[in-house]
């Protein structure tokens, strides 16, 4: 079955540190992968996703297949980032989007 | 503003009530998704409306159904609350029956007492 699983309830960095929230996901296929935020009392909202291979707010992922994992990054974090990241998964005729359990992100200045 | 639009906010319901949460898709989709978000949880898939007809069902009982109209707006309705039906229900509205470029709406707050 298809699974996404996100090992960090919460992860807390001081300002300006390198973030990495980890994503691992089970799917014998070919999937297509995505970061979804949700801000403080904002609705859920996309990140980003692999195929477009892009970096928006500074963060980036890299799918690695062979470690079924679709990590995202950013080098330097900022106070705004805090929010909640949830890691999602889906694949072509699917009908749905696989969402882990989320990572909330908490920037200490 | 992504034009997702979801009534009502919160509610509150009664064991073994039915309740029914609305959707405006965003304009231009022709596809509407609902998920289930129960607290500390990423959201679950319930089910997919695609030019008024169900396109994909996930994991929930029967007492779990939908409409959705010729102006692509949907409903989500719920049979005989349970205390586990409280969640934050979350429609997505996005184009020709792909869960890609989904807009989320704001969710509505359901609480089962």
């Amino acid at each position: 079955a298809q699974r996404v699983t996100q090992p960090e309830k919460l992860l807390s960095v001081f300002k300006g540190a390198p973030v990495e929230l980890k994503c691992n996901y089970s799917y014998s296929g070919s999937p297509e992968l995505f970061w979804y935020v949700q801000y403080s009392r904002q609705r859920l909202q996309l990140l980003l996703r692999h195929i477009s291979r892009e970096s928006i707010k500074g963060f980036t992922a890299d799918l690695n297949k062979g470690e079924t994992s679709f990590h995202l990054k950013k080098p330097f974090a900022q106070e705004e980032d805090s929010a909640m990241y949830y890691c999602a998964l889906s694949y072509s005729s699917a009908s749905k989007i696989i969402f882990g359990s989320g990572t909330r992100l908490s920037i200490r200045p | 503003e992504t034009g997702v639009t979801q009534s009502p906010t919160h509610l509150i319901k009664t064991r073994g009530q039915q309740v029914t949460l609305r959707c405006s898709s965003q304009s231009g989709h022709n596809t509407v998704s609902w998920y289930q978000q129960a607290l500390g949880q990423g959201p679950q898939f319930i089910f997919q409306y695609y030019r008024e007809e169900e396109n994909g069902r996930g994991n929930f009982p029967p007492r779990f159904s939908g409409l959705q109209f010729p102006n692509y707006s949907s409903e989500l309705n719920v049979n005989a609350l349970e205390l586990d039906d409280s969640a934050l229900y979350l429609c997505a509205s996005s184009l020709e029956g792909l869960p890609l470029n989904a807009f989320f709406g704001q969710g509505t707050r359901l609480t089962v007492v």
